[in-house]
């Protein structure tokens, strides 16, 4: 079994800030973890994926994420925020290897940034 | 590359009209899923798909119905069309358990 929980459903920042996006997950089998963007009216892109690599992960538009096995957690940064960043974002969970064939995604947090 | 290819993009359908959802993905994957999204929420899985010839039903399956008769192909059937189908849909495709899904650009489907 394996789950996904976004910890919050909106987060706002200033441009220019730090964005931090927290997700905790669960499973049975050797996770891999996804972070996934949507700009509004617009399709589910990736962002950066974990597969069991290094722990510290680089994405696209300077995002990072890092998966801490002992705390669950796979939270998602940024240094600093631009306007272009609002979006939903989804965190995504699947076995590695075997087990289920259905990604698992969280509820999305949309990410709002102020001027 | 085209990658996974949704069609239509937007389509308005009356109550108890039947229409297909075209998805097809030009990358050999295996799995295929579809999704829908409806406003403000996540994504809830439809059915999905693990090869050419087999097909499983995922959380929201009721009112659809596919087929996988090829590996590229996996069309969204909706019959009798009803409101509570107003939603965008997202077929989706991967190699393999693991490997990075790719999504289409959606489908925005309104039923009046």
């Amino acid at each position: 079994a394996q789950s996904v929980t976004q910890l919050d459903s909106h987060v706002s920042v200033s441009e220019g800030t730090p964005v931090l996006l927290r997700c905790n997950y669960s499973s049975s089998y050797s996770p891999s973890l996804f972070w996934y963007v949507q700009h509004p009216n617009k399709g589910l892109q990736l962002l950066l994926k974990y597969t069991s690599a290094a722990t510290l992960v680089k994405g696209i538009n300077g995002f990072e994420a890092e998966f801490k096995k002992s705390e669950t957690s796979f939270h998602l940064t940024k240094p600093s925020a631009h306007m272009s960043d609002a979006a939903e974002y989804f965190c995504v969970v699947t076995p590695s290897s075997g087990g289920s064939y259905i990604p698992t995604f969280g509820r999305g947090t949309s990410l709002i940034v102020h001027p | 590359n085209a990658g996974v290819t949704q069609t239509p993009k937007f389509r308005i359908l009356k109550i108890g009209q039947s229409m297909t959802l075209q998805c097809t993905q030009d990358m050999n994957h295996n799995y295929m899923y579809w999704y829908r999204q409806d406003p403000g929420m996540g994504l809830k899985l439809i059915y999905y798909s693990v090869g050419a010839g087999i097909t499983d039903k995922g959380e929201v399956p009721n009112g659809y119905n596919v087929s996988r008769s090829t590996t590229e192909d996996f069309p969204l059937r909706l019959e009798l069309a009803a409101p509570s189908q107003t939603s965008v849909y997202f077929c989706a495709s991967t190699r393999s358990s693991g490997n990075t899904i790719y999504f289409g650009e959606g489908s925005w489907l309104t039923v009046v």
